[in-house]
This record gives C-alpha cells, structure tokens and sequence, in this order.
C-alpha cells in the first residue's frame, strides 16, 4: 500500500475552470515530485520541491500551473485554467534526497477535463 | 539529458514462461537505473534499481536487470512468470545531482496468459 496519500482520486472539470490536487508525501521524504501520465504511459515532469522550495519547473507549470508544498500540509498542484490536454493522471512522488534516489509514489489523481 | 526507449508496448508470455523486458537508456555518463511497475489504479512501485557495482541486480518478486554499458542496456528478467504479474512495467534513468529529476519509458504492458 502506498504511503504517499493523494486526494482526490479523480476529479473531473469544465474547461476553464480550476483543478487542485494534493499530495502527502511519505514521512521523512523532505523531496517530493510531480508528473503527468497521459493515456499513452509518457511522462512529463512538472515540479519538484525539497522542502518547501521549488527545485526546478518546467515552463508550464510556472505558466499555467500554481504549486506549493508548505511546512506541515499537504503540497498541492493546481492548474489554473483547464485544458482538454490536461486530462491525464498527475502522480506524486517523495524521495530521501534530490540526487536520483529512488521515488515512492502515490496512486496519482486522474483529471478529466469535459 | 537522458533518455530511455522501451521498444516493446505489449509483450505476452505463457505463465511459468521466462521473461525479458527492454530498456535502452541514452546518456553521456553512467546513469541510475529504475524498473518500475504499475498495477492497475495504482501508482509506480520499484522492482529494481542499479547505481553501480555488480551489473546484475536483484529485485522483488524474483526479478532481475542486467546493467551492460557497451549496449546501453538495462533489460528485466524474471525465469517465471506468474499470472499476477500481469502489469505495466516502466524503466527509468536519472542522473548522480541534486536536483534531478527521473525520466521515464513509456513501459511495457506483460499479459501473463495461461
């Protein structure tokens, strides 16, 4: 069973409207990331924190998305406004440290966007 | 920046039969190594990893990888399969660094049939 816990586990929007999704990454993990999973199982990076800092974003998400993992509450993703192409399955996932170790992930939230 | 191709979307195998899933990974320099599985509706969970050392690795549930550096290869091996097995199976690569981030295969989807 996984130990990282996201919320919700689907969640289903308007074009245009906001989607948040929110992650409580394993106990101990200070480094947490973002994916998106298509229906084609590619992955696309969006965020990685350590701590409550940004570590590197890719232009979309500083464009489109807001982030944040504050100190003692879940981190969360949030697109601002969606888009069709933002159907997909975000997963989260927490490490012991941001050099390549090995991610625990959760069993991800899966927006569709009508 | 490192890639990896998993050049097989679906690979069928008779349970008790032996397996091999492939991976080849691009980088300018010896890479950290992953193969992930994924239930479904579930998240990612680690098989395996490699960092260095030894080039055969030994993972969960009887599986192994090879490492070979000449052919930029990291295959998953398993002598038999099992029908709970049944899964999609991704390879990752990322690098020694903080900061870094994992990247992906677009996986293999095993069918383990009777």
């Amino acid at each position: 069973n996984s130990k990282v816990i996201q919320t919700p586990r689907y969640l289903v929007k308007g074009q245009g409207q906001k989607a948040k999704m929110r992650c409580i990454p394993e106990k101990g993990h200070p480094v947490v990331f973002w994916y998106q999973q298509n229906k084609n199982n590619e992955f696309k990076f969006l965020i990685n924190f350590q701590n409550q800092e940004v570590l590197q974003q890719i232009d979309m998400t500083e464009k489109r998305f807001s982030a944040e993992c504050p100190s003692n509450s879940p981190c969360s993703l949030e697109i601002q406004s969606s888009e069709a192409g933002d159907s997909a399955l975000y997963l989260c996932a927490s490490s012991r440290d941001s050099s390549g170790n090995t991610l625990y992930f959760g069993e991800g939230s899966r927006l569709i966007v009508v | 920046a490192q890639s990896v191709t998993q050049p097989d979307a679906r690979v069928t195998v008779s349970e008790g039969a032996s397996l091999q899933l492939r991976c080849k990974y691009s980088s300018s320099v010896t890479p950290y190594l992953f193969w992930y599985v994924q239930y479904p509706r579930q998240g990612l969970q680690l098989l395996l990893k490699y960092y260095s050392g030894d080039p055969v690795v030994q993972g969960v549930n009887g599986f192994e990888a090879e490492f070979s550096k000449s052919n930029s290869s990291f295959h998953l091996r398993k002598a038999s399969v099992h029908w709970s097995d049944s899964a999609v199976y991704f390879c990752a690569v990322s690098m020694m660094g903080s900061g870094t981030y994992q990247r992906f295969g677009t996986g293999t989807k095993l069918q383990v049939v009777p």
